[in-house]
């Protein structure tokens, strides 16, 4: 079993709808989440972090951890065609001498004009 | 702002050949790392590195070999490539480990024949 587990998709929206996006993870003494935003031949760029439990949000980005059933979210609100990508969640693992980023295996989102 | 620069972007490489892929940062980052991305996996961990003169191995380090000489460089070598090399290759860099957010270059396109 992977420490964090995402739903690939694809996942397909049209223009303004509410798109959320779903992760679990296995290990309770994961603290720090954060979502990475991927565009097609480029590389992950940090979009939003939390830590524990709780929410966050940025704009039309939502971030949210629900600490007791291991499961982070994304929601984007007024989905743009621009949001299309693939979005990547992470948690820290700092169980060792160095911490390290474990990542999903990412959603691939269409957003329809 | 160059930000983290890989090279080269796409690569075609025949099965046993050792090749390098380049990787330099201008943001005087301490923490380096290589990733490879691969359908169905997401992103794993190859290599890191805390500090120059400072590597470690990661999720997936067999058949790569790194050093760290400069603050700004991080190659990674394949040593004798092999078809299940076949993937996208990323560097990062951040400011330190863990929470502070991970830069990633554009990725490295590599295809193992």
């Amino acid at each position: 079993q992977k420490e964090v587990e995402q739903d690939p998709g694809p996942l397909s929206v049209p223009e303004g709808a509410i798109v959320s996006l779903n992760c679990t993870y296995s290990n309770s003494a994961f603290q720090y989440f954060m979502w990475y935003r991927q565009y097609s031949r480029k590389g992950p760029e940090l979009l939003m972090y939390t830590y524990s439990s709780g929410n966050k949000e940025d704009g039309r980005f939502t971030a949210q951890v629900d600490k007791s059933s291991k499961y982070i979210s994304l929601f984007i609100r007024d989905s743009q065609p621009s949001d299309s990508a693939t979005y990547l969640c992470a948690a820290l693992d700092q169980g060792g001498a160095t911490n390290k980023l474990i990542f999903g295996t990412g959603t691939l989102l269409a957003v329809q004009p | 702002n160059a930000g983290v620069t890989q090279t080269p972007k796409f690569q075609v490489l025949k099965t046993g050949q050792s090749m390098t892929l380049q990787c330099a940062q201008d943001m005087n980052h301490e923490y380096m790392s290589w990733y490879r991305q691969d359908p169905g996996m997401g992103l794993r961990l190859i290599h890191y590195s805390v500090g120059a003169g400072i590597t470690d191995q990661g999720e997936v380090p067999n058949g790569y070999n790194v050093s760290r000489s400069t603050t700004e460089d991080f190659p990674l070598r394949l040593l004798s490539a092999a078809p299940s090399q076949t993937s996208v290759y990323f560097c990062a860099s951040s400011q330190g480990q863990g929470r502070n957010t991970i830069y990633f270059g554009e990725g490295s396109w590599l295809t193992v024949v």
